[in-house]
């Protein structure tokens, strides 16, 4: 079964560090996330990709953070400098392309600033 | 702008017990509404859809859902809660924005079963 593959699973880094997690989604699927999911909340979408265009980041902290989708594909989610807010779930999920799909997750990365 | 709202955080119930976690929606046009399941340190899991057609949704797990538009409710029930039933839920609503379709998350029922 096809799955979204997430790396690293887990991330400890100290505040003010450069921290980059990366993202392959499902194969064809035109449309990739990334939420960030603070413990005990629901997941907020930081940025979503349509094949390598940026369709929304209206809630993605520009100051600090980034993604990328090069080549359509894979992508990469950067945080520099860290801060102790910043500590999360770090989720990306891809669909196909239409309103009516779900989008499928993976694993996620848990982010700890210290 | 989209949202959903889960009336309650917590729920807990006995194994064998009716489940109910509510599930509202706010949408400027017709939504679909999903279903999402989360184990501890897990990504997340559909359970169930409803995009068009029939308003009564059967899911995994036993799990169904109606969708009212009326009510503008989409509340998630199973008949019988098992222990492996214990996991965080998540109401998501998607919708078109701009350019985008995006799918919005409640903040989520934490499910208790007990025995």
């Amino acid at each position: 079964e096809a799955e979204v593959a997430q790396s690293p699973r887990y991330k400890i880094t100290e505040k003010s560090q450069a921290v980059a997690f990366w993202c392959d989604p499902i194969s064809g699927h035109a449309t990739l996330y990334w939420y960030r999911q603070i413990l005990g909340q629901g997941p907020e979408l930081l940025v979503q990709f349509q094949d390598e265009s940026v369709v929304d980041d209206s809630q993605l902290p520009k100051d600090r953070f980034s993604a990328e989708r090069l080549k359509g594909v894979d992508s990469t989610l950067k945080i520099q400098p860290a801060e102790l807010g910043d500590s999360a779930m770090y989720l990306c999920a891809s669909s196909w392309r239409g309103r009516n799909t779900e989008a499928f997750f993976g694993q996620g990365t848990r982010l700890t600033v210290v | 702008a989209q949202s959903v709202t889960q009336l309650g955080s917590h729920v807990s119930v006995s194994e064998g017990a009716l489940v109910l976690l509510r599930c509202n929606y706010s949408s400027s046009v017709p939504p679909y509404l999903f279903w999402y399941v989360q184990y501890p340190n897990q990504g997340l899991q559909l359970l169930l859809k409803y995009t068009t057609g029939a308003t009564l949704v059967k899911g995994i797990n036993g799990f169904e859902a109606e969708f009212k538009k009326s009510e503008t409710s989409f509340h998630l029930t199973k008949p019988s809660a098992h222990m492996s039933d214990a996991a965080e839920y998540f109401c998501a609503v998607r919708a078109q924005s701009g350019t985008a379709s995006k799918l919005t998350f409640g903040t989520g029922t934490r499910l208790q079963v007990t025995l």
